[in-house]
C-alpha cells in the first residue's frame, strides 16, 4: 500500500545550521507530495508541495525536490533560525480523492 | 471565517460516553476530510465528503465511528460509546476542489477518554 517514511526526531540544529529532514515513500502511479508544519500551539500548515517528479516545491527558505528514480522528497533549508522551530511531517496524496498519507513526523528545535 | 474551524477545541468524556465533533469548513470549499492523529504520530485518514456526500469512509476505525455533512458545509464526526483508545486529537480540513489541492485544516479537537 501507500506509504511515507521520514527520518526520526527530534532534531536539535544551533541557529544557521543547515537542515535535512529526510522523507522516502511507496505508492503507485504518481502521487502529489507535501510537507507540512506544526508549529507550537497550531494548526497544520502546509509549507510546499510538488506535483510530478522533478518539481521543486519551495517557500519561507525551504525546498523539497520530487524524486521518483529515489522515491524521495526530502526537506531543506540553507539556515534555520529559531523560529522553524516545529514538527515537520511529509504526505503524499493521490487522485482518487485526494486523501493525504502522512509520515510520522520530525520534531525540529533550534537552539540560539 | 477565515479559515477551518472546529468545536470543542477540547473534550473529556467517560468510557461509554457518546461525544461529537464539529468541524467549520472555509466557505465553499467542495472536499472535506477527518482525520486521527495519536500522541507522537502523523495523522491517520478517517473519512472524506465531496460535498454532501460521504465518498470515502475506509478509515473509520470501527462502526462506532460515524460522519455527516447533511448540507455540504458543516460536518460532525460522532464517536458511540468511546473507548480510550479513541484518545487522540481529531483534524478536519477542507480544500477548493475535488482531487489533489490543498487541504486547509484546523486546530484540531483533542479528545481524552477516562
Amino acid at each position: 500500500g501507500n506509504s511515507v517514511t521520514q527520518m526520526e526526531g527530534p532534531v536539535t540544529l544551533s541557529e544557521e545550521a543547515f537542515l535535512t529532514i529526510n522523507c522516502t515513500y511507496t505508492a503507485t502511479g504518481y502521487p502529489s507530495l507535501f510537507w507540512y508544519v506544526q508549529y507550537p500551539g497550531e494548526g497544520l500548515q502546509l509549507l510546499l508541495k510538488a506535483t510530478k517528479a522533478d518539481d521543486k516545491g519551495s517557500n519561507k527558505g525551504f525546498e523539497a525536490t520530487y524524486r521518483k528514480e529515489t522515491t524521495s522528497f526530502h526537506l531543506e533549508k540553507g539556515s534555520v533560525q529559531v523560529s522553524d522551530s516545529a514538527v515537520y511531517f511529509c504526505a503524499l496524496s493521490h487522485n482518487q480523492g485526494g486523501k493525504l498519507i502522512f509520515g510520522q513526523g520530525t520534531e525540529l528545535s533550534v537552539k540560539p | 471565517g477565515a479559515g477551518v474551524s472546529q468545536s470543542p477545541r477540547y473534550k473529556v468524556a467517560k468510557r461509554g460516553q457518546d461525544v461529537a465533533l464539529r468541524c467549520d469548513p472555509i466557505s465553499g470549499h467542495v472536499s472535506l476530510f477527518w482525520y486521527q492523529q495519536a500522541l507522537g504520530q502523523g495523522p491517520e485518514f478517517l473519512t472524506y465528503f465531496q460535498n454532501e456526500a460521504q465518498l470515502d469512509k475506509s478509515g473509520l476505525p470501527s462502526d462506532r465511528f460515524f460522519a455527516e455533512r447533511p448540507e455540504g458545509s458543516v460536518s460532525t464526526l460522532k464517536i458511540q460509546r468511546t473507548q480510550q483508545e479513541d484518545s487522540a486529537v481529531y483534524l478536519c480540513a477542507s480544500s477548493r476542489g475535488r482531487t489533489q489541492e490543498t487541504q486547509y485544516f484546523g486546530p484540531g479537537t483533542r479528545l481524552l477518554v477516562l
